[in-house]
């Protein structure tokens, strides 16, 4: 039972433009959510999170939008760089603060130039 | 700050051994810490969540004999993965927790 889903296994986006990350979630009982990057051989880091009392949430380049009727959170990334290639991962917690967390099956975002 | 380790990054061993994997918290004290296990092209599946000074606890269908854990400081946690089997190959990798999770780097595990 795959509580938090990412469904597009890849995406490619020239380097510059926007990039639109998409998770859903089934659970309604969860009510923070997290996005990490992750690069090859290495653990996830900590990129944006939300919580479910907000829709948006802002940090530099990268916002993430939250649609709680819809169970739907995107990342968006503006403008994209070469930097950004990497696996991104959305995570779902009952709890605020992040623990007991529930990922998707990642989504790897490649930057062209 | 806030960096977590693995130990060893990876690993090949032989089918029926143990091996051990430790996760330091390198910067700051963790009074809890969480394992999880990858499979390619797949989620991050929590395995356990660690408490120092207390038995670990597993998530469904996680056979707690066949790995086990001990925190037994708040700077490290180990998972040992006892009579290992093919199966078992995969990329275990842990977290610690301070307001958020950190990340260690993972460790390949490779049974023959």
């Amino acid at each position: 039972d795959q509580q938090v889903k990412q469904n597009s296994p890849s995406l490619s986006v020239q380097e510059g433009r926007i990039s639109i990350l998409n998770c859903d979630y089934t659970n309604s009982m969860f009510d923070y959510f997290l996005w990490y990057k992750k690069y090859p051989a290495e653990g996830p880091t900590f990129l944006i999170s939300i919580s479910s009392i907000k829709d948006k949430n802002e940090d530099g380049r990268f916002t993430v939008f939250l649609n709680k009727s819809a169970k739907h959170l995107s990342l968006h990334i503006v403008p994209s760089q070469p930097g950004d290639s990497a696996v991104y991962f959305c995570a779902a917690s009952i709890i605020q603060g992040a623990q007991k967390l529930v990922f998707g099956q990642g989504t790897r975002l490649t930057i062209n130039p | 700050g806030a960096v977590v380790s693995q130990h060893p990054s990876w690993v090949i061993c032989k089918s029926g051994t143990s091996v051990k994997i430790e996760c330091r918290s390198l910067d700051f004290q963790a009074t809890t810490m969480f394992w999880y296990r990858q499979f390619p092209k797949q989620s991050l599946m929590l395995m356990a969540t660690s408490n120092e000074g207390s038995k670990a606890t597993y998530e469904q269908g996680v056979e707690k004999d066949k790995f086990l854990i001990n925190h037994a400081s708040l700077t490290l946690s180990t998972l040992t993965v006892t009579s290992a089997h093919p199966e078992d190959s995969s990329f275990y990798i842990c977290s610690a927790y301070m307001v958020e999770q950190y990340f260690g780097p993972g460790t390949r595990l490779t049974v023959t």
